[in-house]
């Protein structure tokens, strides 16, 4: 049972460069959600799912798309990368509302935009 | 609507002293409340989280917060800080809404310095 797992660990773009992140998680979570870090402002959602084929927008899901094509896994997208997206993205998956379970996170993917 | 301050975003304490993390949630419904640790270069993982069935909480690594209604508070506290204490610890709210997805709101963080 490995969790929730990332892909890549680190990576750096180049302005207008375009990648995705994977997250996987074995746990059978409903719920999957993409967060980002930076110093000072805690984790802010970015995009979130409730169900294979959904998704939504978080607080801050300007130039990023996502897509859950499998229960499994939640893609986080940057089509054009910018700097202002240099920060670290967790991964987090959780079971439906109602049951008062916390969510369970990756161990991040630290992304450089030069 | 809910939110979370943390006050203050760093605390030092000595080894063997009390350790004391300040949370102060604003939720229009029964809130969830939660903790997180979170070691350099890791994720997040849990601590304790209060879902209403006991106002004080006791979670892992000594750790244990208590719920207060009318301060709308939920201080994380320790006895006795130990070095492998030093981590960012976060505050967090989800409310009681089906409509919700189970969000989460973290607060900025307070990161805990242990001294020897």
């Amino acid at each position: 049972n490995a969790g929730v797992t990332q892909t890549p660990k680190f990576r750096v773009l180049k302005t207008g460069q375009s990648m995705t992140l994977l997250c996987a998680q074995d746990m059978n979570h409903e719920y999957m959600y993409w967060y980002r870090q930076d110093p000072g402002m805690g984790l802010r959602l970015i995009h979130y799912s409730v169900g294979e084929g959904t998704t939504a927008k978080g607080e801050v899901p300007d130039g990023y798309n996502v897509s859950r094509l499998k229960k499994q896994n939640f893609l986080l997208g940057l089509e054009s990368a910018a700097p202002s997206q240099t920060s670290v993205y967790f991964c987090a998956s959780g079971l439906p509302t109602g049951a008062p379970e916390e969510q369970y996170f990756g161990p991040g993917t630290r992304l450089t935009v030069t | 609507a809910q939110s979370v301050t943390q006050l203050g975003s760093h605390v030092s304490v000595s080894e063997g002293a009390l350790v004391l993390l300040r949370c102060n949630y604003s939720s229009s419904v029964p809130p969830y409340l939660f903790w997180y640790v979170q070691y350099p270069n890791q994720g997040l993982q849990l601590l304790l989280k209060y879902t209403s069935a006991a106002t004080l909480v006791k979670g892992i690594n000594g750790f244990e917060a208590e719920f207060k209604k009318s301060e709308t508070s939920f201080h994380l506290t320790k006895p006795s800080a130990h070095m492998s204490d030093a981590a960012e610890y976060f505050c967090a709210v989800s409310d009681h809404n089906d409509t919700n997805a189970g969000k989460s709101t973290f607060g900025d963080g307070t990161t805990l310095t242990v001294k020897p």
